[in-house]
């Protein structure tokens, strides 16, 4: 079976930096793209960032391009997010998911999903 | 680029159908995916290219879309079904989830 399992959360004050790391199993990880999405208090599913299967391609949603920074270590079969210069909206729980389409960047939306971690940014 | 509308709410009575709308500029164009979401846990995928269900979803959840909405239809709404449910496209360089609607069985 599938698992994802998130780790790296935390309470940070503003501005501060948190790493993020997503490790999977259950599947050959550098055939597949793997993307994080948070989710605000109360509030609904954000998409954040997404790197193909190889690292070579990166995307980023307009609000933490410049901040946050997605990388992959394939022969780890773990994703991380670095991210900085963090603000009291980026708080939210990170799920880390599995691209739904073999070596594909989109496509089948995503099929797998970690339980969440927790990002708590406050001073 | 795509944003996506969703009815912030759906209430049905257990055993009748919930239809649950996702509407975007020529969403037909797009393929769209939907997820469901209990509460307090991670979202799962219920439908994904339009029409399809992944292994051990019910088939009680079809999916459509055509023109300015897609739909997600919930056959025979059993207690357990109570969620939120997002749809979500592919933009051509980010992906974009709706609102969320939230399902509750009368």
């Amino acid at each position: 079976d599938v698992q994802l399992l998130e780790s790296g959360g935390g309470l940070v004050q503003p501005g501060g930096s948190l790493r993020l790391s997503c490790s999977a199993s259950g599947f050959t990880f550098d055939n597949y793209a793997v993307t994080w999405v948070r989710q605000a208090p109360g509030k609904g599913l954000e998409w954040v960032s997404t790197i193909n299967n190889s690292g070579g391609a990166r995307l980023y949603t307009d609000s933490v391009k410049g901040r946050f920074s997605v990388s992959r270590d394939n022969p780890k079969s773990t994703l991380y997010l670095q991210m900085n210069s963090l603000r009291a909206d980026d708080t939210g729980v990170y799920y880390c998911a599995k691209g739904g389409r073999l070596m594909a960047l989109a496509g089948s939306g995503f099929d797998s999903w970690g339980q969440g971690v927790l990002v708590t940014v406050s001073s | 680029s795509s944003e996506l509308t969703q009815p912030p709410s759906v209430s049905v009575a257990p055993g009748q159908t919930a239809r649950i709308t996702c509407g975007g500029d020529n969403i037909g164009r797009r393929t769209v995916h939907w997820y469901q979401q209990r509460a307090g846990q991670a979202p799962v995928l219920v439908v994904y290219d339009d029409t399809d269900r992944p292994s051990g979803i019910p088939d009680r959840f079809s999916g459509s879309n055509s023109g300015n909405t897609a739909t997600l239809t919930i056959s025979g709404v059993e207690a357990g079904d109570e969620a939120d449910y997002y749809c979500q496209v592919w933009d051509g360089d980010r992906f974009v989830f709706g609102p969320g609607t939230t399902v509750t069985a009368l």
